[in-house]
């Protein structure tokens, strides 16, 4: 079993429509949690990060965060087509020294 | 504003060629690591550093070596390039227990 894991995808939403994008997890001792957004070509750039049980909203993003069921998930409201990317998941280790991927959820919203 | 850049964007080097992937950050951050990025395969850990002088194998380090001279600046090093390294590397950084940050990316063809 992978330590973080995500659906490769592709998963394809009508503009205006609510991505969600989930991803589980492992290492139940984990305690960060981060999604980014990498478009084809280029590098992975944070979207957001939780810590705590529950929800955390920024803008159009929502990360939900369930630590009992291992279970993170990013929410996109509104998608637009410039949403279209892979998203990761990434988890920080039990020794809080790095971060290990999902193998990201390739998104495509079409206009 | 944060800022992790890598040496080249794009790279071609022949077979047997020593090759040298430069990855400067200027956020004092202790952490830094290397990855290789391929289609299907995801982010993979090749090397990592938590300070000067100190590092440690990540998940594929055969073929690769790393220096880490200076706080700031992490290399990556190709001892002999094989048509199997051919890639996109990406170089990170971050504090621990913080968030991580990439640089651009180098895309290196092996012919």
């Amino acid at each position: 079993q992978k330590e973080v894991e995500q659906n490769s995808g592709p998963l394809s939403v009508p503009e205006g429509a609510i991505a969600s994008l989930n991803c589980t997890y492992s290492d139940r001792g984990s305690q960060s949690f981060f999604w980014y957004r990498q478009y084809s070509g280029k590098s992975p750039e944070l979207i957001m990060f939780i810590y705590s049980n529950g929800d955390k909203e920024d803008g159009r993003f929502t990360a939900q965060l369930n630590k009992a069921s291992q279970y993170v998930s990013l929410l996109i409201r509104d998608s637009q087509p410039s949403d279209s990317a892979t998203y990761l998941c990434a988890v920080v280790n039990n020794a809080g020294n790095m971060l290990t991927f999902g193998g990201g959820t390739r998104l495509m919203v079409k206009p | 504003d944060v800022k992790v850049t890598q040496s080249s964007r794009y790279l071609v080097k022949r077979t047997g060629e020593k090759v040298f992937l430069e990855c400067v950050q200027d956020m004092d951050h202790e952490n830094m690591f290397w990855y290789r990025q391929d289609p299907g395969l995801g982010l993979r850990l090749i090397y990592f550093s938590y300070d000067v002088k100190m590092k440690e194998k990540g998940d594929i380090p055969e073929g690769y070596s790393v220096s880490r001279e200076k706080k700031e600046r992490f290399s990556l090093i190709l001892e002999s390039a094989s048509t199997n390294q051919t890639s996109m590397y990406l170089c990170a950084s971050r504090l621990p227990s913080d968030t991580q940050y990439f640089g651009p990316g180098t895309r290196l063809t092996v012919l």
